[in-house]
């Protein structure tokens, strides 16, 4: 069954750091994956998802992934921190031939000025 | 454009209480709808998903139930709430023709 596993519940950058957040997946089949991001009591909004297409996937607010089959990992990363980063990010993988979608338990980046 | 709206935003209800949360999706038709919960400290729990008008899959066995009476709206109800049932509550939408799933802004749901 497909699954993802985020590792780290939370991550602590400066502003200006790199942010490396990570996901590893678990498929039989070819996944669709997906980051999102929840700002505090909000919903959730997609940031970018991998399709099959390029495995560079470019999203929102200067993030990108990378889809690494070999390593069944797809992790989140963005070249310079900003305050308004800070906020919790799920990774998720389809499942059901698209019909569902499934979380990772999320990383809560915090940014340290 | 497609447009999810949830409410009510914020819930606080005594144990025993039913539930009635209610979804709506505008801009768009046949939508598959989506209910989920993130517990504190816990990630998110697929709960119900429906592909159609009256039909309804049940993720876990749970004290809730999902409907849908029109093409566009889900509700999310409970006859007895636990304190258990407590969380945040977000429902979600996608078209067959979009390989993504849009999620609206969440219910807190507060069982004292």
């Amino acid at each position: 069954a497909q699954s993802v596993t985020q590792l780290g519940s939370h991550v602590s950058v400066s502003e200006g750091a790199l942010v490396l957040l990570r996901c590893n997946y678990s498929s039989s089949v070819p996944p669709y994956l997906f980051w999102y991001v929840q700002y505090p009591n909000q919903g959730l909004q997609l940031l970018l998802k991998y399709t099959s297409a390029a495995t560079l996937v470019k999203g929102i607010n200067g993030f990108e992934a990378e889809f690494k089959k070999s390593e069944t990992s797809f992790h989140l990363t963005k070249p310079s921190a900003h305050m308004s980063d800070a906020a919790e990010y799920f990774c998720a993988v389809t499942l059901g031939g698209f019909q569902k979608l499934v979380f990772g338990t999320g990383t809560r980046l915090l940014v340290s000025p | 454009s497609q447009t999810i709206h949830q409410w009510p935003a914020t819930l606080v209800q005594p144990v025993g209480s039913p539930l009635s949360l209610e979804c709506t999706v505008e801009g768009t038709s046949n939508p598959n709808l989506y209910w989920y919960r993130q517990a504190a400290g816990r990630g998110l729990q697929l709960l119900f998903y429906s592909v159609g008008i009256g039909q309804i899959s049940s993720e876990v066995p749970q004290n809730l139930s999902a409907s849908r009476p029109q093409d566009r709206q889900f509700i999310l109800s409970s006859k007895k709430l636990l304190l258990s049932d407590s969380g945040f509550y977000l429902c979600a939408w996608r078209l067959d023709s979009l390989n993504t799933i849009y999620f609206g802004e969440g219910s807190w749901l507060t069982v004292v």
